[in-house]
C-alpha cells in the first residue's frame, strides 16, 4: 500500500523566518502532490499542488517535488503566527481519484 | 455561496444503529470522495465517486456504504456502526479528481459510536 510520511512536529519557527516542511512517498507512479493546511477545528484547505520535478512559488509558499528522491516539500517564508497549524501532504498515485495522505506535521510561528 | 455541507455535524449513536451523513455541493461538481480522520492515523479515503451511479473504494472502505443517485448528493451509510468507527468524517468535491483550482472540503462531522 502507497505510504505517505511527514514528520509529525510539532515544528516551531519564530515570525519571519522561514519554516520547512518535508514529506516522503513510496509510489515511484505517483504524478502528483498536494499540501493542505488544516486549522485546529476545521476542514483542510488546499494551498498547493505540484507534479513538475522543481520549485512552484506561490505568494510565500514554495513546493518543491524530487521524483529521483521520492521527495515532496513546502517552504514558507516570512512566516507569520496565522500560519500555524497543521500541513498534510497527500499523494494522488497516477490516477488522481484517489488521494493518501500523510499523518501531517503541525506548524507553530511564535511571535 | 460555493460550498459543501454535511449533517449532521455531531452525531453520537450505538453499535448497530444504522446511520447516514449527508454530503450535498452546490457547484455541479462530478468528483466527490468521504474522508475519515483519526488522531495519529491522519485523512484516510473511504470512498470516492467520479460521477452519478460511478463509485469506487478508497483505502479504508470496510463497513461503510455510499451511494451517488444525483450529482449533488453523496451519502455515507454506516449500516452497523462499531466503535472504531468513531472519527472525524469530511466530504470533498472537485470539478476534477482533486483539481487543484476548485475544491472544497465539508466542514466534517464528529461521529461517537458507543
Amino acid at each position: 500500500q502507497k505510504e505517505v510520511e511527514q514528520n509529525s512536529g510539532p515544528l516551531s519557527v519564530p515570525e519571519g523566518a522561514i519554516a520547512s516542511l518535508n514529506c516522503t512517498y513510496s509510489d515511484r507512479g505517483s504524478q502528483s502532490f498536494f499540501w493542505y493546511r488544516q486549522y485546529s477545528g476545521k476542514s483542510p484547505e488546499l494551498i498547493m499542488f505540484i507534479y513538475s520535478n522543481g520549485d512552484k512559488e506561490d505568494g510565500r509558499f514554495t513546493a518543491q517535488l524530487n521524483k529521483a528522491s521520492q521527495y515532496v516539500s513546502l517552504l514558507i517564508r516570512d512566516s507569520q503566527p496565522s500560519d500555524s497549524a497543521t500541513y498534510l501532504c497527500a499523494d494522488s498515485g497516477g490516477s488522481n481519484y484517489k488521494l493518501t495522505f500523510g499523518k501531517g506535521t503541525l506548524l507553530t510561528v511564535n511571535p | 455561496e460555493a460550498q459543501v455541507t454535511q449533517n449532521p455535524r455531531y452525531l453520537i449513536t450505538v453499535t448497530g444503529k444504522k446511520l447516514t451523513v449527508t454530503c450535498s455541493q452546490n457547484m455541479n461538481h462530478e468528483y466527490m470522495s468521504w474522508y475519515r480522520q483519526d488522531p495519529g492515523l491522519g485523512l484516510r479515503q473511504i470512498y470516492y465517486s467520479m460521477n452519478v451511479e460511478v463509485t469506487d473504494k478508497g483505502d479504508v472502505p470496510e463497513g461503510y456504504k455510499v451511494s451517488r443517485k444525483e450529482k449533488r448528493n453523496f451519502p455515507l451509510i454506516l449500516e452497523s456502526p462499531s466503535p472504531n468507527q468513531t472519527s472525524l468524517y469530511f466530504c470533498a468535491s472537485s470539478s476534477v479528481p482533486n483539481s487543484y483550482n476548485e475544491q472544497f472540503f465539508g466542514p466534517g462531522t464528529r461521529l461517537t459510536v458507543l
